[in-house]
């Protein structure tokens, strides 16, 4: 079965400093791809960024980088420089074999000013 | 932009009620998908479909039917509504299962 877990339900940082959203995933595949998403409060869920399994160099979005770990199946995402528009859950995610996605459970990010 | 668009934001229904929540996609994508959003468990698939006609049970299929007549459009439907399917209904498209799945904004369904 391939899971996906967040072990961290809420997590915190101040404006302008950086934090890092942990993910672990678990599958048999050997071809795969990662997704962070980004959920704000009522707002629609968008794409973060995304990591393809077989690229060692880690992806990297602007203020958004992840360090893939793929022996440890890790998968965390590091926000630089956080702004307040930064707040919102955050998903860890996992290509399924049949094209879905599963889903961590989430962790809720505060931005304090 | 691709744009995925859902009937409602809000809707509140009764026990027993057949509900219908609609799902449209602008973008000619092949693939759509039905989630269920619950705090604390993440997101999970109900159902998801290929093609037009085609349908595949996701992991929490029991209680939903899909319909897809038309390429852009995939309805989620709820034969006798029940209170444990009170939830946040999310609609994702993608053009091929490899690729980003764009979201639409969800329904919040409520049922009394």
């Amino acid at each position: 079965a391939q899971t996906v877990t967040q072990s961290q339900p809420e997590m915190s940082v101040q404006e302008a400093e950086t934090v890092t959203l942990s993910c672990t995933y678990d599958t048999s595949e050997s071809d795969y791809y990662l997704f962070w998403y980004k959920q704000p409060p009522s707002r629609q869920m968008i794409l973060v960024i995304r990591q393809e399994a077989y690229k060692q160099q880690n992806a990297t979005e602007n203020r958004f980088s992840v360090n893939f770990q793929k022996a440890a199946k890790s998968f965390s995402l590091k926000i630089s420089d956080s702004q307040l528009g930064d707040a919102a859950m955050y998903f860890c995610a996992l290509r399924g074999s049949q094209g879905n996605l599963i889903f961590g459970k989430g962790t809720k990010l505060s931005v304090k000013p | 932009d691709v744009k995925v668009t859902q009937s409602s934001r809000y809707l509140v229904k009764r026990t027993g009620e057949k509900v219908f929540l609609e799902c449209v996609q602008d973008m000619d994508h092949e693939n759509m998908f039905w989630y269920r959003q619950d705090p604390g468990l993440g997101l999970r698939l109900i159902y998801f479909s290929y093609d037009v006609k085609m349908k595949e049970k996701g992991d929490i299929p029991e209680g939903y039917s899909v319909s897809r007549e038309k390429k852009e459009r995939f309805s989620l439907i709820l034969e006798s509504a029940s209170t444990n399917q009170t939830s946040m209904y999310l609609c994702a498209s993608s053009y091929q299962p490899l690729y980003e799945q764009y979201f639409g904004p969800g329904t919040r369904l409520t049922v009394t």
